[in-house]
């Protein structure tokens, strides 16, 4: 079955860097877009980051636009999210899910179970 | 950007009840619209996709509907598994999710 495990989150100080990972089974990794989504404690769900199948393009929410970069190795099928500055307000649970491309609309079919960044002095 | 609002934020209702959510765009998003059920501690489920198609495997009491700029997710007999916070996402342009609407139990 699809299955989408995060790795990678702790605690970090503030100005610090963290790289998370996403690895993907189940399913054919090389030919869907990834996402990243994330969830402040007792908040809503915030879009982060999304990685077309092949990597040739990339996208990302204001709020982390420069500090955070999405990556992918598809010979590991396996996802990635590269945090640096990080900020009290990144702290978060990060979750990765796989894109599902329906006629034209982008829509996130399955999710991981996320990994916590906690960023604290 | 495109703002989603979910009403309402709370919804206390019982085993049985027919339960309606709405969920209102900024701008039109056609049908680009999906719903997302999460419960405590967990990751988010997604339940419709295009505004009205139910994803595989969810169970037909769950239904949506609507396009533009206004949508309701309905949930036709609440089950003792349905009480959790539900999200509207629009996938028009980029990704936006609604602030979510916790169904709590009467």
């Amino acid at each position: 079955q699809v299955q989408l495990v995060e790795s990678g989150g702790g605690v970090v100080q503030p100005g610090g860097s963290l790289r998370l990972s996403c690895a993907a089974s189940g399913f054919t990794f090389s030919s869907y877009g990834m996402h990243w989504v994330r969830q402040a404690p007792g908040k809503g769900l915030e879009w982060v980051a999304f990685i077309r199948y092949d990597g040739s393009n990339k996208y990302y929410a204001d709020s982390v636009k420069g500090r955070f970069t999405i990556s992918r190795d598809n010979s590991k099928n396996t996802l990635y999210l590269q945090m640096n500055s990080l900020r009290a307000e990144d702290t978060a649970v990060y979750y990765c899910a796989k894109d599902n491309p329906v006629a034209g609309g982008h829509y996130m079919d399955v999710w991981g179970k996320g990994t916590t960044v906690t960023v604290s002095s | 950007d495109i703002q989603m609002t979910q009403s309402p934020s709370t919804l206390s209702a019982s085993v049985g009840d027919r339960v309606t959510i709405t969920c209102r765009a900024s701008q039109s998003i056609s049908s680009w619209l999906a719903w997302y059920q999460q419960k405590p501690g967990k990751a988010p489920k997604l339940l419709i996709y295009k505004a009205s198609s139910l994803e595989s495997g969810v169970p037909s009491r769950f239904s949506g509907s609507g396009s533009g700029t206004e949508f309701t997710l309905t949930i036709s007999s609440l089950q003792p598994d349905d009480f959790a916070t539900y999200y509207c996402q629009q996938y028009n342009s980029f990704w936006t999710f609604g602030q979510g609407t916790k169904v709590e139990i009467k």
